[in-house]
């Protein structure tokens, strides 16, 4: 099993681009989520899915998109990216218990935005 | 609404030495509470998790937890610190009973002295 794939890796973008993170899981976890780490935050909670067709916003989902075609990928679409948006992108998928189970994170992607 | 507090953002210790990483939260109903390890470059990785039942919870790697509920608090030990425990260690709290959402702490990074 590959686990959850993130890509890229990094991104540089300019202010008003706009572009995808991609996330894939081959685990068949019900849940997926995004999250953004930030220097002295932690992890904040972007946009999580409990099933495909299903989303729903986390704690900062302002400027970001998500959709849930297929129980595998969860893409995150930043639709004019900012530099407050400059930050590591964390996906994370679980079983049926969502967060309360063991999370999966991918990689990361590191994403600039000038 | 819940809230992680990890006191201390940068921990520092000898090999060979305690390591004690203290979290405290905040919760309105009974929570369940997660340890997550991040190594360099690396996503999360869940160390330890309590949901009910023993308030001593073992991890991997030697890590173990203790929930104490008149406290509010959930640090996380290791009786005998190694190199390959310099991390970042993030204590997370679920939402309300039953929401798959987690809040996360701020982080401790974890440097071990040779």
């Amino acid at each position: 099993n590959a686990g959850v794939t993130q890509t890229p890796k990094f991104q540089v973008l300019k202010t008003g681009q706009s572009m995808t993170l991609q996330c894939a899981q081959d685990m068949n976890h019900e849940y997926m989520s995004w999250y953004r780490q930030d220097p002295g935050m932690g992890l904040r909670l972007i946009h999580y899915s409990v099933g495909a067709g299903i989303t729903d916003q986390g704690e900062v989902p302002n400027g970001y998109n998500v959709s849930r075609s297929t129980t595998e990928d969860f893409p995150l679409r930043l639709l004019s990216a900012a530099p407050s948006q400059t930050s590591v992108y964390f996906c994370a998928s679980s079983d049926f218990q969502g967060a309360l189970d063991e999370q999966y994170f991918g990689p990361g992607t590191r994403l600039t935005v000038t | 609404a819940q809230s992680v507090t990890q006191l201390g953002s940068h921990v520092s210790v000898s090999e060979g030495a305690l390591v004690l990483l203290r979290c405290n939260y905040s919760s309105s109903v009974p929570p369940y509470l997660f340890w997550y390890v991040q190594y360099p470059n690396q996503g999360l990785q869940l160390l330890l998790k309590y949901t009910t039942g023993a308030t001593l919870v073992k991890g991997i790697n030697g890590f173990e937890a203790e929930f104490k509920k008149s406290e509010t608090s959930f640090h996380l030990t290791k009786p005998s610190a190694h190199m390959s425990d310099a991390a970042e260690y993030f204590c997370a709290v679920s939402d309300d009973f039953g929401n798959e959402k987690l809040t996360f702490g701020t982080g401790t990074r974890l440097t071990i002295i040779p």
